[in-house]
């Protein structure tokens, strides 16, 4: 988890309110990604970003909005959470986003969405 | 169908015991294979990475990857009770334009002495 941080590392919400999760790092890494992870399906990506401003969608982005206004942070927003978004959150970070190199997570956060 | 498919276990075994984990997958472009172990409610952490087929060893561990029958392992000699974790495999093709990972389930290891 060197590098990587993730607040808050803990949240219990309400269906229909919004929660920002953010995600800050150290390392001056081009890439980062939020990652949910549940029971049955390993780890899935949310977004990711390539830069200041620069993001994309994952395989499961619905009801999720991603922000980064520098390097250093990473902003996942549920708009209106519901329960089926219940999860463990992770953040990852890779230097270019390259083939060859790996990904290195932060702890994560545990969200429930009542 | 799964790209990528993992036995979730658990699976128990005596500290001292070979351990074999195993994932299967579909697309024959993946070409980047990691392991990340991953501690109760911890993030998870890269254990081993290889590219392509071949073996790969560092310390009590070691990689295999089988392309002619998409198989990869992981295999743990000597194993330890801090060995127990769960253990995900993952891969990459070359042809990803953001590093995009798929991951297996994970599964979950007990060591116990």
């Amino acid at each position: 988890d060197a590098g990587i941080t993730q607040s808050p590392r803990h949240k219990v919400t309400e269906t229909g309110t919004p929660v920002t999760l953010r995600c800050h790092q150290t390392e001056n890494h081009r890439y980062m990604y939020w990652y949910r992870q549940d029971p049955g399906h390993g780890l899935r990506l949310i977004h990711y970003s390539y830069g200041v401003k620069d993001t994309d969608k994952g395989e499961v982005s619905d009801g999720y909005s991603v922000s980064r206004s520098k390097t250093e942070d990473f902003l996942l927003t549920l708009e209106s959470a519901t329960s089926s978004q219940t999860s463990v959150y992770f953040c990852a970070i890779s230097p270019s986003g390259g083939a060859g190199e790996t990904q290195y997570f932060g702890p994560g956060t545990r969200l429930l969405v009542l | 169908q799964k790209e990528v498919e993992q036995d979730p276990g658990p699976l128990s075994v005596p500290e001292g015991a070979i351990v074999s984990l195993n994932c299967t997958y579909s697309n024959s472009a993946f070409q980047y294979f990691m392991w990340y172990r991953q501690y109760s409610r911890k993030g998870p952490e890269l254990l081993m990475y290889t590219y392509s087929s071949g073996n790969k060893e560092d310390g009590r561990f070691t990689a295999q990857v089988d392309k002619s029958s998409k198989y990869i392992s992981l295999f743990i000699r000597d194993s330890q009770p801090s060995d127990s974790a769960t253990y995900l495999c993952a891969m990459r093709s070359t042809g990803t334009s953001y590093g995009k990972l798929t991951f297996g389930q994970g599964t979950i290891l007990t060591v116990h002495p």
